[in-house]
């Protein structure tokens, strides 16, 4: 079992769809980070949140939508995806935030995500 | 832009032996990087890391070596045992807009014979 935590495992929308994806961790932890993985690659950076402020944003479409409500959790907003959006969308969570020393990375299993 | 890691190799070791899994990183101003293993319907699990003011650092079985002259890492696991059979991603930090940022390398899958 990991210590973050997200929902849900699999999901399947379509094109059409909005759908959220959730994350929550209670480490303390003051950033949270997601990840898109294809398969057989590694896992991409999508955002960072230091604080519950969006700190970076990879360039992602604007058809992902990324909002921490508190220091817990970690929400991801669908809209309009396309089928190359189908992935593991991986959540994760660190110590680090605005100038506190850096520290790993914890990652909860993913949410892997099919495009119809 | 800027990369980390080679090719995706395939590392294929009698159960027993030591394993040495390769890193190369880019970016000097990489100053923390990581070790993690995926295994199959699993997110990256922490194994090891450093730091760059150090270029070695011991776990349990495993060791992390850090070579800042070629940007190269390196992960040596001990005596490797089936259950060490996964995906292994090293991924590099640095600061970035207030907080850290970790570029995964592409990764190594390490095969474990019975």
């Amino acid at each position: 079992d990991t210590e973050v935590t997200q929902t849900p495992k699999h999901l399947v929308m379509g094109m059409t769809n909005k759908k959220s994806l959730k994350c929550e961790q209670h480490m303390g932890h003051r950033a949270m980070y997601w990840y898109k993985q294809k398969a057989k690659k590694p896992p991409e950076l999508m955002f960072v949140y230091s604080y519950e402020k969006l700190s970076i944003n990879e360039s992602v479409p604007s058809r992902f939508s990324p909002e921490c409500p508190n220091s817990s959790l970690l929400n991801l907003h669908l809209h309009a995806l396309q089928p190359e959006d189908s992935a593991l969308y991986l959540c994760a969570s660190s110590q680090t935030g605005q100038g506190a020393s850096n520290q790993p990375q914890h990652f909860g299993d993913g949410t892997r995500l099919s495009i119809l | 832009g800027e990369s980390v890691g080679l090719h995706l190799p395939t590392l294929s070791v009698q159960e027993g032996d030591n394993s040495i899994i390769n890193c190369a990183y880019s970016n000097s101003a990489s100053d923390y990087f990581i070790w993690y293993k995926q295994e199959s319907g699993k997110g990256p699990q922490f194994i090891i890391d450093i730091r760059s003011n150090m270029d070695k650092r011991q776990g349990q079985r495993v060791t992390v070596l850090l070579n800042k002259t070629v940007k190269h890492l390196s992960l040596q696991i001990a005596a490797t045992q089936p259950g060490d059979s996964a995906v292994y991603f090293c991924a590099e930090g640095s600061r970035s807009s207030g907080t850290y940022k970790y570029i995964f390398g592409t990764g190594t899958r390490l095969k474990v014979l019975a």
